[in-house]
């Protein structure tokens, strides 16, 4: 079954750091574009960013609003995702998912499996 | 950056109706368009991508049109399972965005 799943999500104070997983499996993980998407409570979807693979040098992409303290990266030897979230702010609170980009054509760049998401709350 | 706004935001609907939502780009996207539904508590499923290409397993009552800035998903002879909030997204350029969404609910 092709599948991902989150994890690592929590309480955290505001400017602290945390570390979320994404683990995939039934898929040639190493193949694909992986992405991160959040959900604030009640809110709409935000795209927060991208890690190409290794076929494109495994550059990343990065929303406005978490470029500069978000870092994503994966390990194809482990089919693991990840993002490093520091200098959180109250606004990160949300439900993080980890997805799969369908393929490199750009014309399927869009996310065909998603995870069940992990939430992150940040609150003193 | 690109944004996508999504009409309406919310819309009320009978088992049986066809609806359409609109999803309008401040510029032009091509046909790099996806859109998603996502049901409570869940995550969100892709139905369209490429603006009018059908996800494999996706219903045939849902499809998708348009090009540039204006692009639609219509939803044909509604179903229970379709109420849902519903979201475009676009593809082309980076930071990818969503539009804000539109709930369908029943009337």
């Amino acid at each position: 079954e092709v599948q991902v799943v989150e994890s690592g999500g929590g309480l955290v104070q505001p400017g602290g750091s945390l570390r979320l997983s994404c683990a995939a499996s039934g898929f040639t993980f190493s193949d694909h574009y992986m992405d991160w998407v959040r959900q604030a409570p009640g809110k709409g979807l935000e795209w927060v960013g991208r890690t190409r693979n290794r076929v494109n040098g495994y550059t990343t992409e990065y929303a406005a609003s978490v470029k500069g303290r978000f870092t994503i990266s994966r390990d194809d030897s482990k089919n693991s995702l990840y993002l490093q979230m520091n200098s959180l702010k109250t606004e990160d609170t949300a439900v993080y998912y980890c997805a799969r980009v369908a393929a490199a054509t750009l014309s399927r760049h869009y996310m065909d499996v998603w995870g069940k998401g992990t939430t992150v709350t940040v609150s003193s | 950056d690109i944004q996508l706004t999504q009409s309406p935001s919310f819309l009320s609907a009978s088992v049986g109706d066809t609806v359409t939502i609109t999803c309008r780009a401040s510029q032009g996207v091509s046909s790099y368009l996806a859109w998603y539904q996502q049901k409570p508590g869940t995550a969100p499923k892709v139905l369209i991508y490429a603006a009018s290409i059908l996800e494999s397993g996706v219903p045939s009552r849902f499809s998708g049109s348009g090009s540039g800035t204006e692009f639609t998903l219509t939803i044909s002879s509604l179903q229970p399972e379709d109420f849902a909030t519903y979201y475009c997204q676009r593809l082309n350029t980076y930071p990818l965005t969503f539009g804000g969404g539109t709930k369908v609910e029943i009337k």
